[in-house]
């Protein structure tokens, strides 16, 4: 099983661009999520998926989209990035109940926004 | 208040010694609590989870303190391959997922020969 993996793992985009960034998993899970992960910041929750079709708004949504088309992916989107969202990325995924199991992570991407 | 707090360190220490980490959070509601490990430029991972009863995993007990919002993480013995930063997580208990897990931002840890 290779768990949660990540593409791309790095990327530097100039501002006004547009990427996605693919979260897959092979472990069944329900749920998904995406993380940022900034210098003295804690990871902070973009968005999250409870289920294949289903996305929610997580602590720092603004500037992003996403897509749960397929239970093993969870695709992130950037329309038109800013240098605020320069960052690590993270997506983790876990079974029904997040808060009792552990969540399990991908790699991270690193993106920097010029 | 922020939600989770730890101190962030860092804590420097020799081989072989004992450390202790803490952290506390600000809802009383919160269910669920865990230590996680990020090594340098890698993902969090689970490290244990935190019972209201306290539990040991070889060097590492985790403790819960439900009325003063407090949770510790005490390492003995401390091993090189300790060195990464700690982060406290706990589940607040909302959202669609039935719980979605607040991070602080991490204690780091250094061990030295």
């Amino acid at each position: 099983n290779a768990g949660v993996t990540q593409t791309p793992k790095f990327r530097v985009l100039k501002t006004g661009q547009s990427m996605t960034l693919l979260c897959a998993q092979d472990m069944n899970h329900e749920y998904m999520y995406w993380y940022r992960q900034d210098p003295g910041m804690g990871l902070r929750l973009i968005h999250y998926s409870v289920g294949e079709g289903t996305t929610a708004k997580g602590e720092v949504p603004d500037g992003y989209n996403v897509s749960r088309l397929k239970k093993q992916n969870f695709l992130l989107g950037l329309e038109s990035a800013a240098p605020s969202q320069t960052s690590v990325y993270f997506c983790a995924s876990s079974n029904r109940l997040a808060g009792l199991n552990e969540q399990f992570f991908g790699p991270g991407t690193r993106l920097t926004v010029l | 208040r922020k939600e989770v707090e730890q101190d962030p360190g860092p804590f420097n220490v020799p081989e072989g010694a004992t450390v202790a980490f803490n952290c506390t959070y600000s809802n009383s509601a919160s269910q669920s609590f865990f230590w996680y490990r990020q090594d340098c430029r890698k993902e969090p991972k689970l490290l244990m989870s935190v019972y209201s009863s306290g539990n040991e995993d070889g060097r590492f007990t985790a403790q819960l303190n439900r009325a003063s919002q407090y949770i510790s993480l005490l390492i003995r013995d401390s091993k090189l391959s300790d060195s990464a930063t700690y982060l406290c997580v706990v589940n607040m208990g909302y959202g669609g997922s039935q719980g979605n897990l607040i991070f602080g931002k991490g204690t780091k840890l250094s061990v030295k020969p």
